[in-house]
């Protein structure tokens, strides 16, 4: 069992609508990200979260720190949101690893 | 254009060919990484450079040589590698200090095909 589980695996939606995806991890974190990366395979880094929540235009990240969970939602969904998922969390014992889900890939339909 | 550049895009190699991967970044940061992403796996971290010090080797094998000769640019040299290690090859910048140091910047990737 990996030590960050995302959820879930594929989501396909339509245009519109409201997406969540889930993050549970089993390990002590300093820190979470939520990276995108797009079918040519680059990586944008979405937020760095160590509690609460963070909003950026659409989309909005939330940490519960004493669950060990996460949640990025994206609101209005459309096409151009396409793309895979990560999240990543910063071990406290780990120096600087991070250790990845295995990603969401997402897919929004017209 | 996150500022980090990766080149080549894309390489295809023998298994007794030398080849190297180049990653450049003019953002400031001091903290520098190499991930391999293959096909349905998540990221895997493979080193790490702090003021062009290695500062972590994932237990990677010896056919991948990485070298920071300053802090804007590494390379991962690569020599007999296995069709395995066909994957992409992710370089990473941040700018490092303290326990919850800061967003990582990625370059686009260098896929790679070892035949």
């Amino acid at each position: 069992k990996n030590e960050v589980e995302q959820s879930p695996q594929n989501l396909t939606a339509q245009e519109g609508e409201f997406i969540t995806i889930n993050c549970s991890y089993s390990v002590g974190i300093s820190a979470l990200h939520w990276l995108q990366q797009h079918p040519g395979g680059g990586i944008v880094s979405l937020f760095m979260l160590s509690s609460g929540k963070k909003k950026h235009g659409r989309l909005i990240a939330t940490i519960n720190i004493q669950e060990k969970h996460s949640s990025l939602h994206i609101t209005a969904s459309h096409p151009r949101d396409s793309a895979v998922y990560i999240c990543a969390v910063k071990v406290i014992q780990g120096a600087q690893k991070l250790v990845f889900g295995q990603g969401t890939r997402m897919t929004i339909n017209p | 254009e996150t500022g980090v550049t990766q080149t080549p895009r894309h390489l295809v190699m023998g298994m007794t060919n030398k080849k190297s991967l180049k990653c450049e970044q003019h953002l400031g940061h001091n903290a520098m990484y190499w991930y391999k992403q293959s096909a349905k796996k998540p990221l895997e971290l493979m080193f790490v450079y702090n003021f062009k010090e290695q500062t972590e080797n994932n237990s990677v094998p010896s056919r991948f040589s990485p070298e920071c000769p300053n802090s804007s640019h590494l390379f991962l040299h690569l020599h007999t590698l296995q069709p395995e290690d066909s994957a992409l090859y992710l370089c990473a910048s941040q700018k490092a200090g303290g326990p919850n140091t800061g967003e990582l910047f990625f370059g686009e990737g260098s896929r790679l095909t070892v035949l």
